[in-house]
């Protein structure tokens, strides 16, 4: 079974401080992605990785950065801190460079930012 | 841009009958189309995806239909049970190689014994 694991379930934290969200897949996966989900809007696309060290903007990058050092971690960092930013953030990885594959999601991490 | 769109926030439906749920989408026809199933404080899972020439893709009770004439994907569930209520997303592929996805807002089924 393909397990797509994050960091916390519950995160509380403060404006201004760096966040560190850390995402870890056991299957090999070349595409990672990060997303956040808000009432309302969705799920939205905030970058994604197809390599290590590769990474691509989604649709909202501003206030994020990431890193994928090894192939089975992708981590999303919020730079500074900001109350916007308190939402469900979800990360997904896929097998092999074909698009049409199934999206594996992790289990999400609430943040909240005070 | 792709635009896509579920067109009820919520269905209610009793336990039993068949739930129908709609995915409309603007501008280009996309390669495929995907339907997960996401339960409160939870990841989505995937549940189906059917090809831009397939009209129709079966899987137990479940059943996706995909009309590139009308941009649209129609999502059954049949014979449904309690154990069915969640949020079903749609999700398009976002046009690149990648395996990037657009997706919907969701529909929240709820259904009553």
């Amino acid at each position: 079974d393909v397990k797509v694991t994050q960091s916390s379930r519950y995160l509380v934290k403060r404006t201004g401080e760096k966040v560190f969200l850390e995402c870890v897949q056991d299957m090999d996966h070349e595409n990672m992605f990060w997303y956040r989900q808000d009432p309302g809007l969705g799920l939205r696309l905030i970058y994604f990785s197809y390599d290590v060290k590769m990474k691509e903007k989604g649709d909202i990058p501003e206030g994020y950065s990431v890193s994928r050092e090894k192939k089975e971690r992708f981590s999303l960092i919020l730079e500074s801190a900001s109350t916007n930013q308190t939402s469900m953030y979800l990360c997904a990885s896929i097998p092999g460079l074909a698009g049409d594959n199934e999206q594996f999601f992790g289990p999400g991490t609430r943040l909240t930012v005070l | 841009s792709q635009k896509i769109e579920q067109n009820s926030e919520a269905l209610n439906i009793q336990e039993g009958k068949t739930a129908t749920l709609t995915c409309n989408y603007t501008n280009y026809s996309p390669a495929y189309l995907q339907w997960y199933r996401q339960d409160p404080g939870r990841g989505p899972v995937f549940l189906l995806l059917i090809r831009e020439n397939e009209k129709e893709k079966r899987k137990e009770r479940l059943k996706v239909t995909f009309d590139t004439t009308l941009k649209q994907s129609l999502f059954h569930i049949t014979a449904s049970q309690p154990a069915d209520s969640a949020t079903y997303l749609c999700a398009l592929d976002g046009g690149g190689s990648q395996g990037n996805l657009i997706f919907g807002k969701g529909t929240k089924l709820s259904v009553k014994p």
